[in-house]
């Protein structure tokens, strides 16, 4: 199975920042990336799927890139509500992974 | 609007079942795959099975392949998970979650809309 690491773990920012968080696959998954937010005692939202392709409702202050093993989601400028925790998935050949989660704090 | 509700969850012993149910809204049913994904508590994201949009593709996670069994019902809009042989390691919230097109195991596929959960503990 592909595996997907996340970095940092956790990352304190304050509103206004650009925030980026990383997501590693361990073999090359072209741009079959998806980012997802999850707040606390919610569930997940997508962000962006195809790496960089911003889903219907989605503030334009985030964005994704990236492509083989290594993509980036950004966030352009914190806003109060973005505090939450991220995660990449992949998908391929009957195997979804996520990576482990980014906690996004407040400083 | 997109509306999934998990059903079915509780507390349950070690090596019994327990049958899972998300009522689907809001969109056609019948033309888009469906998935259950769990988080554990305090943990991340695990996929547990997917279903194509007319049951032909089904997969597993090697976590849950032989224990679990995931069907649906376009008639009545529903997914089902079923759950034997439960293990401490099952405790998890369950989510159902839509795919974006009537396949699963596509390269490049995701989630689009998730439910609330429901929640799963496996204890004596």
């Amino acid at each position: 199975d592909i595996q997907m690491t996340q970095s940092p773990s956790s990352v304190s920012a304050s509103v206004g920042d650009r925030v980026t968080i990383t997501c590693r696959a361990s073999q090359g998954i072209s741009s079959w990336l998806a980012w997802y937010q999850q707040k606390p005692g919610k569930a997940p939202k997508l962000l962006i799927y195809a790496a960089s392709s911003l889903q219907s409702g989605v503030p334009s202050r985030f964005s994704g890139s990236g492509s083989g093993t290594d993509f980036t989601l950004t966030i352009s400028s914190l806003q109060p509500e973005d505090f939450a925790t991220y995660y990449c998935q992949q998908a391929n050949s009957f195997s979804y992974t996520f990576g482990q989660g980014t906690k996004l704090e407040i400083k | 609007e997109v509306q999934l509700v998990e059903s079915g969850g509780g507390l349950v012993q070690p090596g019994r079942s327990l049958r899972l149910s998300c009522a689907a809204s809001g969109f056609t049913f019948d033309d888009y795959a469906m998935h259950w994904v769990r988080q554990a508590p305090g943990k991340g994201l695990e996929w547990v099975s997917g279903i194509s949009w007319n049951s032909g593709s089904i997969g597993y996670a090697d976590s849950v392949k032989g224990r679990f069994t995931i069907s649906r019902d376009n008639a009545k809009n529903s997914l089902y998970l079923q759950m034997n042989s439960l293990r401490a390691e099952d405790t998890a919230l369950y989510y159902c979650a839509k795919g974006p097109r009537g396949g699963i195991a596509v390269a490049g596929d995701y989630f689009d809309y998730w439910g609330q959960g429901t929640l799963v503990t496996v204890s004596s």
